[in-house]
């Protein structure tokens, strides 16, 4: 069965610092790879996707993603941090084939950024 | 923002009672999921719908069931609530791409006393 790790589950940075939050997950072949982010009282929102092609995947508010088959890992990355950015992130996989639709997320990480 | 409106937004009720969500979407998207969210656990499937009439469970489905008589309708039902299943829930869609990018609505929290 797929599963899907956030080992941090809350981080801090400072505003204007980079940031880094990690993701791994658990499925013998490419799954596909989402990155959601969810306001206070919020529902979700996609950040990014990858499902095929270029490692590296961009998305939206600034924020990059990268899937390393090797390491079994999508983090996602932004540069300089804003404080509308404090969130809780989830990493998300959908193995497709008979689990097609069916997304498990991780844990999520909390983040926090000071001013 | 893609369609999507859950009702009602908050609900308080006593264990034992039933308890009906619901999830409307004007995108007529074929695919719905409910979730619920508990911290520490992230987002859970509970159940999921791949047109009218269909629906299959997902992995914490026991005291929950669904319906989807339309296509912009998903009921989520709990026919007897329990304390443990206070928590916030999430409606999504999606279109049949190979991407399956899914849609999350606002969310219901719901508590059991």
């Amino acid at each position: 069965a797929q599963s899907v790790t956030q080992p941090d589950i809350h981080i801090t940075v400072s505003e204007g610092a980079s940031l880094e939050l990690r993701c791994n997950y658990s499925y013998g072949a490419t799954p596909y790879l989402f990155w959601y982010v969810q306001s206070p009282g919020q529902g979700l929102q996609l950040l990014l996707k990858y499902f095929s092609g270029d490692t590296l995947v961009q998305g939206i508010k600034g924020f990059e993603a990268e899937f390393k088959r090797s390491q079994s890992s999508f983090n996602l990355r932004k540069p300089s941090v804003h404080w509308s950015d404090a969130a809780e992130y989830f990493c998300a996989v959908n193995a497709g084939g008979t689990s097609y639709g069916k997304l498990t997320f991780g844990q999520g990480t909390i983040l926090t950024v000071h001013p | 923002d893609a369609g999507i409106t859950q009702s009602p937004r908050h609900k308080v009720t006593e264990t034992g009672t039933p308890v009906t969500l619901r999830c409307h979407q004007t995108e007529n998207h074929r695919y719905m999921y409910w979730y619920r969210q508990d911290p520490g656990h992230g987002l859970r499937l509970i159940h999921y719908s791949y047109g009218v009439k269909d629906t299959d469970k997902g992995e914490v489905s026991d005291g929950y069931s669904v319906s989807r008589s339309k296509t912009e309708d998903f009921l989520l039902t709990l026919e007897s609530a329990t304390s443990s299943q206070t928590s916030v829930y999430f409606c999504a869609i999606s279109e049949e791409t190979i991407s399956n990018e899914q849609f999350f609505g606002p969310g219901t929290r719901l508590t059991v006393l």
